[in-house]
């Protein structure tokens, strides 16, 4: 079942523009991960904030994490059209040895 | 370091085949995992594998299994292939477990006609 639930399903900006996209998530967790997919290819790992931290950055990248609201938002400032993709929250359930994938955002970047 | 390979990278079967796919996590990561995408269910988990022990399961039908072998070199088979198999089977690789950072492969896609 899917832990993480991704908002918007899809959204579209011009390049330059900040692009915000939210993680919601319904049990308590270890860790989030964000993870990045052009086109019918493979993941890549973009960040993983625990559960006791609240914001990680790296490079145009912005994550934040409340566990009291159940929910991660990621930041891309300056989008670029290489940015197109779609993005994933993965959350690390406590008490589980699972990693849950939402179904994800897409994210058009238009130059 | 290399990174995780998987082969073949396209597939096409009929129905009733069995196919086995392949993947190669990098070097010294002992979890392999593998995960089934499709537009209509996402990413979901079918198993991982640490220390050639499967240590996790996702809830897929036994059709589907896996192995891992003492180089940490992973292999998944599905049997009696159905066309709701038809996807993007990606295999990802870490050091020490599923919660961890997963590097993945390029996926093999599975076409079941």
């Amino acid at each position: 079942s899917q832990q993480g639930e991704e908002d918007p399903q899809a959204l579209s900006i011009q390049e330059g523009e900040n692009a915000t996209m939210n993680c919601s998530y319904k049990t308590s967790i270890n860790n989030l991960q964000w993870y990045r997919q052009n086109s019918g290819r493979g993941l890549v790992h973009l960040i993983l904030i625990r559960s006791n931290e609240r914001e990680k950055h790296s490079g145009r990248l912005r994550v934040t994490l409340d566990t009291s609201k159940k929910s991660s938002s990621l930041l891309i400032t300056a989008s670029r059209a290489a940015d197109t993709a779609s993005y994933f929250c993965a959350t690390g359930e406590q008490g589980y040895s699972t990693l849950t994938f939402g179904k994800g955002t897409m994210l058009l970047v238009s130059p | 370091k290399a990174g995780v390979t998987q082969t073949p990278r396209y597939l096409i079967k009929t129905r009733g085949q069995q196919v086995t796919l392949s993947c190669s996590p990098i070097s010294g990561h002992r979890s392999v995992s593998w995960y089934q995408q499709t537009p209509g269910q996402g990413l979901q988990f079918l198993f991982e594998y640490f220390s050639e022990t499967q240590r996790n399961k996702g809830n897929f039908p036994g059709r589907f299994s896996g192995r891992q072998f003492s180089n940490s070199r992973s292999e998944m088979n599905v049997s009696t292939l159905e066309l709701g198999d038809s996807a993007l089977y990606l295999c990802a690789s870490s050091l020490q477990g599923i919660q961890e950072t997963q590097y993945f492969g390029p996926g093999t896609r599975l076409l079941v006609l």
